[in-house]
């Protein structure tokens, strides 16, 4: 089935360091891709998508570009700010049925000031 | 606010007790999902529905019942509680035709079985 493996955490960076959270996938068609951010006490909320190869989503700093032909979905975001520590998760949906959401396992984001 | 609301936000349950989680989304969404999320293994989908009257198994829905009567509502039981249902519950719906769009979740029920 189709899965979604992301780094392992925890990462801790000091504000202003360059992100990167690497995400790849496995799907047997041709997924859309997600980014979620759980703030602490919250539910998800999406960070940004892609639905087609090449695709760059963005949103508050952050981008990830869909890349077909290496599986994967990397955020990237050039300066941190505090206010940026959560757990993030890549997600992936295939496009037929009832388009569940698979999640990968999270990584736990920390900024230092 | 429009949006996904669950109840309760927390709870605790003794062992062989019963309970119903509440998600209830003023979207008009169609589509409507139970996940449950543990340290280390991210969301994993418990059952989810496509529509009014219909609910399909995901992929940990053992020890678990669910019904959506109306299309605002959706409704997680738990029969008779174990502690290895310790987890925090999130609901979520989306518009199901357009994926594109995401989900919107809930801010989670915190569930402990002791």
């Amino acid at each position: 089935g189709d899965s979604v493996t992301q780094m392992e955490g925890p990462v801790t960076l000091s504000e202003e360091a360059f992100l990167t959270i690497n995400c790849t996938y496995t799907a047997t068609g041709y997924p859309s891709l997600f980014w979620y951010v759980q703030y602490p006490g919250e539910g998800l909320q999406l960070l940004l998508k892609a639905t087609k190869a090449d695709d760059k989503g963005s949103n508050k700093g952050f981008e990830a570009t869909y890349r077909k032909e290496t599986t994967s979905f990397h955020l990237e975001k050039g300066s941190v700010q505090v206010s940026d520590s959560a757990v993030y998760f890549c997600a992936l949906s295939d496009r037929q049925g009832a388009q569940k959401l698979v999640f990968g396992q999270g990584t736990r984001l920390t900024i230092n000031p | 606010n429009a949006g996904v609301t669950q109840t309760p936000k927390f709870r605790v349950l003794k062992t062989g007790q019963s309970m119903t989680l509440l998600c209830a989304q003023d979207m008009n969404h169609e589509y409507m999902y139970w996940y449950r999320q543990d340290p280390g293994m991210g969301l994993r989908l418990i059952h989810y529905s496509v529509g009014e009257g219909t609910t399909a198994k995901g992929e940990v829905p053992d020890g678990y019942n669910v019904s959506r009567l109306k299309k605002q509502n959706f409704l997680l039981g738990l029969e008779s509680a174990a502690p290895s249902q310790t987890s925090v519950y999130f609901c979520a719906s989306s518009w199901g035709r357009e994926v594109t769009t995401g989900y919107t979740f809930g801010s989670g029920t915190r569930l402990t079985v002791v």
